[in-house]
């Protein structure tokens, strides 16, 4: 069964930074692993999807990575910015789309 | 054009009574998926409509939990006598491609809804 751990739980960090987080899969047999983003009361948008065989995809501001062998992938947000604020969540797609419990990200203006 | 919507957005129940959410896909979205999202959690997998057939309902909690899409486009899910146990988010959401073979999550962008909030009293 898979199992998908985000670390930290919440993050705090100044406008304009960069950062990074966290994904981690337990069954490497995935087809792709996407990433989201949730706003308070609303539904998920989807941000980034990583085929399996690709290492990273890029859009924008963000990069995501993929590493089946060691089954983590991460985030990566450049120069952050208060609309930026928002859950975070990863999701692992086997028979079904497995997510984490997300990150819970809050840029300071 | 337009998302994926639900209705109604918040629904109170007492416990026992029987609820039905609302989901309207994107217009020509073969896939279906249903979540249920529990406060501080991510969500996790109910069930998956290819047009109107239901191919996996293993994420079912118990048989008080049916989803229906008769005719390839809007899905209703029913909760019978409801817990307050049921209480959660429930999402809906599509996608433009079948999910082939064991991928059933699908290779394809998943377009979700905003969400029914469901409190059990």
């Amino acid at each position: 069964k898979q199992e998908v751990t985000q670390i930290p739980a919440a993050l705090s960090v100044p406008e304009g930074e960069n950062l990074v987080l966290n994904c981690s899969f337990t069954d490497s047999a995935i087809y792709n692993l996407q990433w989201f983003r949730q706003d308070p009361g609303k539904g998920l948008t989807s941000l980034l999807l990583i085929q399996s065989s690709q290492r990273e995809q890029t859009s924008g501001r963000l990069n995501a990575s993929l590493d089946k062998s060691s089954g983590r992938s991460t985030l990566y947000i450049a120069a952050s910015q208060p609309g930026d604020s928002a859950t975070y969540l990863c999701a692992g797609a086997n028979e079904k789309l497995t997510f984490g419990t997300g990150t819970r990200l809050t840029i300071i203006p | 054009g337009a998302g994926v919507s639900q209705s109604p957005r918040y629904k109170v129940a007492k416990r026992g009574q029987d609820v039905a959410l609302r989901c309207d896909p994107i217009s020509g979205h073969v896939s279906l998926f249903w979540y249920q999202q529990a406060l501080g959690q991510g969500p996790e997998f109910l069930t998956y409509f290819q047009n109107e057939a239901q191919l996996d309902k293993s994420g079912l909690p118990s048989d008080r939990f049916f989803a229906e899409r008769p005719e390839g486009s809007v899905s209703t899910l029913k909760i019978q006598r409801t817990q307050q146990e049921d209480s959660a988010v429930y999402l809906c959401a599509s996608s433009l491609a079948p999910a082939s073979g064991r991928a059933k999550s699908g290779t394809d962008t998943q377009y979700f809804g905003p969400g029914t909030r469901l409190t059990v009293l």
